[in-house]
Order: structure tokens, then C-alpha cells, then sequence
């Protein structure tokens, strides 16, 4: 099973901060990786694909970048809106497997 | 746009089985995998499995397996969760969520709005 390890767990960010959130992979999982933001009493919605891919209607302050099996989601300019903790899910194998999350506070 | 509905709340007695609906629209079922995640309270997401509905076959996590099944209804597109001897460590919100099945795809999206199962005497 591949494990997936975010840091930091929590975060507390000040508005138009630049925000990273990193998830490690226990092995070479390419890109399969896709990053989530889930706000309380919410479903988790996409952000990002295969690492660095955008997904459609996401806003562009949310950007991802891997390097090896570490993979970041950037935040550009932080919102208020963006307050809510971050997932992130491995697809290159089964069991699918997701980070324990990062929660982000807004000052 | 691919649409997932799920049933509402459900309480249930320790050692009962509940069983959860997933009803997709929007899209060709069986062109998708459905995928169970669940989020006990304050917690993170942990995978349960998923189903392919167009063969019928379904893949568990191994925490899970014995106590798990997951099934599709071609005929009405809906996919189908059952948790058998919860106890109050199954107290939790339920997801589905589509994979569309194809070599160069593996994200889920979109996910269904969540069942909250609370196991309680």
C-alpha cells in the first residue's frame, strides 16, 4: 500500500500569503496525483490532476508541482475562501490511498 | 455533467448492515468506476473500494473486505454500498465518487454529496 504523508497537518495563513502544502509518496507513484479541497460539510472537490494539471473552473492561484515522489499544491495570493483542509490521492495503484489532510486557517 | 445523488441519513443498531445508494446522471454508467470513501467524524478521507458497473466486480481495501459489499444497478445507474456489523467505529459520512474509466484518467470527480451513518443503540 502506498502511503502518502501531507505536512504540514495545519497551517494558519494570512490573507494574499503564498501558501504550499506537501505530500510525500512512499514510492515512485509518476504523477498520479491529484489534490482535493474540502470545506466543512462539504464533498471534496478537485483541484488538481496528475500532479500539475489544473482542473476546470479551479481558479489560478492553485497550482501543483512534483519533484520525484514529493509532490506541492501552491496557493497564490490566499483568499478567505480558501480556508478548508486539503487531501491529497494516489491513483497509480490499489488500494487508492489519500493524505491525512492539511487544514488551512485564515488569520 | 456527471451527477452523483445519494440517500439521506441513516441511524443503525451495532451489529446491523445499512446499505447506501449512489444515483449517477449525466454520463454513460458504465463508462465509470464508482468509488466509496468515508470520513469518520473530524477525520480524514480513507478509501472503502469501488465497483465497475459494467462487469459487476468490485475491489476492497483490506480493512474492510469481509464486512463490504459494493454493487451496480445497470438498469437504473445506481451504485450500491452495504457495511455489514457496524459498530460505533463506522459511525461516519459516506461518498461516492466517478472515475471515468480510461488509461490516462484516475482522479475522482464528481463525488456525491455524502450519507452520514451513525451507529447508535
Amino acid at each position: 500500500e502506498i502511503v502518502l504523508t501531507q505536512s504540514p497537518d495545519f497551517q494558519s495563513v494570512t490573507p494574499k500569503e503564498k501558501v504550499t502544502i506537501t505530500c510525500r509518496a512512499s514510492q515512485s507513484i509518476g504523477s498520479s496525483l491529484h489534490w482535493y479541497q474540502q470545506k466543512p460539510d462539504q464533498s471534496p472537490k478537485l483541484l488538481i490532476k496528475f500532479a500539475s494539471q489544473s482542473f476546470s473552473g479551479v481558479p489560478s492561484r492553485f497550482s501543483g508541482s512534483r519533484s520525484g515522489t514529493d509532490f506541492t499544491l501552491t496557493i497564490n495570493g490566499l483568499e478567505a475562501e480558501d480556508a478548508a483542509t486539503y487531501y491529497c490521492l494516489q491513483s497509480i495503484s490499489l488500494p487508492r490511498t489519500f493524505g491525512q489532510g492539511t487544514k488551512l486557517e485564515i488569520k | 455533467e456527471v451527477q452523483l445523488e445519494q440517500t439521506g441519513a441513516e441511524v443503525k443498531e451495532p451489529g446491523a448492515t445499512v446499505k447506501i445508494s449512489c444515483r449517477f446522471s449525466g454520463s454513460t454508467f458504465i463508462d465509470y468506476y464508482i468509488h466509496w470513501v468515508q470520513q469518520a467524524p473530524g477525520k480524514g478521507l480513507e478509501w472503502l473500494g469501488l465497483v465497475d458497473p459494467e462487469h459487476g466486480e468490485a475491489v476492497y481495501a483490506e480493512r474492510f473486505q469481509g464486512r463490504v459489499t459494493m454493487t451496480a444497478d445497470t438498469s437504473g445507474d445506481t451504485a450500491y454500498m452495504e457495511l455489514r456489523s457496524l459498530t460505533s467505529e463506522d459511525t461516519a459520512v459516506y461518498f461516492c465518487a466517478a472515475e471515468l474509466i480510461t488509461e490516462t484518467t484516475g482522479w475522482l470527480d464528481p463525488w456525491g454529496q455524502g450519507a452520514l451513518v451513525i451507529v447508535s443503540s
